[in-house]
């Protein structure tokens, strides 16, 4: 079975600074998303990642994927407390299962002054 | 578009009891998933359909879980009998036809409570 793992899986930092979630994947894909959960609500969907080399912008957050490195990353710039959430990386890894996402644990960032 | 609809958002019910959790998907979007989130196992994949058609029931727990697709607007989830262990924040989402680059789309969620 697919496996997707997120690192870190807690991530407290100040507003102004700057980080990187990391998103490992242990089969082949170039499929992967980002979703954005925030306390007691749903997952609401950040990038789409298509391809090898793709990166995707909004805002202060930045998405890149690496399929040869089965790797994604998050970056995240000048943090700000509105981007305090559960980040979550999941993977489609195609063929008969196409649709079907493969979740990591989530991220939860914590932004604070 | 309304979005992923589900119903109830909450429940509180007891030991024993039969639970069933309602979904309606975005028009138009053929595939549907149920999902499982808990503090402890993370977000779990239980079932999925293709055009109302059952594809990988392997994430149900047990079989005390079923779920059916009556038609392409309509799933729910039952559970009967229920148990505390099963408390937890139920999930649907749905997609186009699994094409290329179509992300799911997640409903608000149904919070189960078993007592």
């Amino acid at each position: 079975e697919l496996k997707v793992e997120q690192n870190p899986l807690f991530l407290s930092m100040q507003e102004g600074k700057n980080y990187t979630i990391y998103c490992n994947y242990s089969t082949t894909s170039d499929r992967l998303y980002w979703y954005r959960q925030d306390p007691g609500k749903s997952l609401e969907s950040l990038f789409v990642l298509l391809s090898n080399g793709a990166v995707k912008q909004e805002g202060r957050l930045m998405a890149s994927l690496d399929t040869k490195a089965r790797l994604s990353t998050l970056h995240i710039t000048a943090a700000v407390h509105d981007l305090s959430a559960t980040y979550f990386c999941a993977v489609d890894r195609g063929g008969s299962t196409l649709g079907r996402l493969y979740f990591g644990r989530g991220t939860q960032l914590t932004v604070w002054p | 578009d309304a979005g992923v609809i589900q119903s109830p958002r909450h429940e509180v019910t007891e030991m024993g009891q039969e639970v069933t959790l309602r979904c309606k998907p975005i028009s138009g979007h053929n595939s549907l998933f149920w999902y499982r989130q808990t503090m402890m196992r993370g977000l779990e994949l239980l079932i999925y359909f293709n055009n109302n058609v059952p594809i990988d029931d392997s994430g149900m727990p047990e079989d005390r879980f079923s779920a059916k697709m009556p038609n392409a607007s309509f799933s729910t989830l039952k559970i009967q009998p229920s148990e505390p262990r099963d408390s937890a924040v139920y999930f649907c989402a749905s997609i186009p036809y699994a094409a290329r680059g179509n992300e799911q789309f997640f409903g608000p969620g149904t919070r189960l409570t078993v007592l």
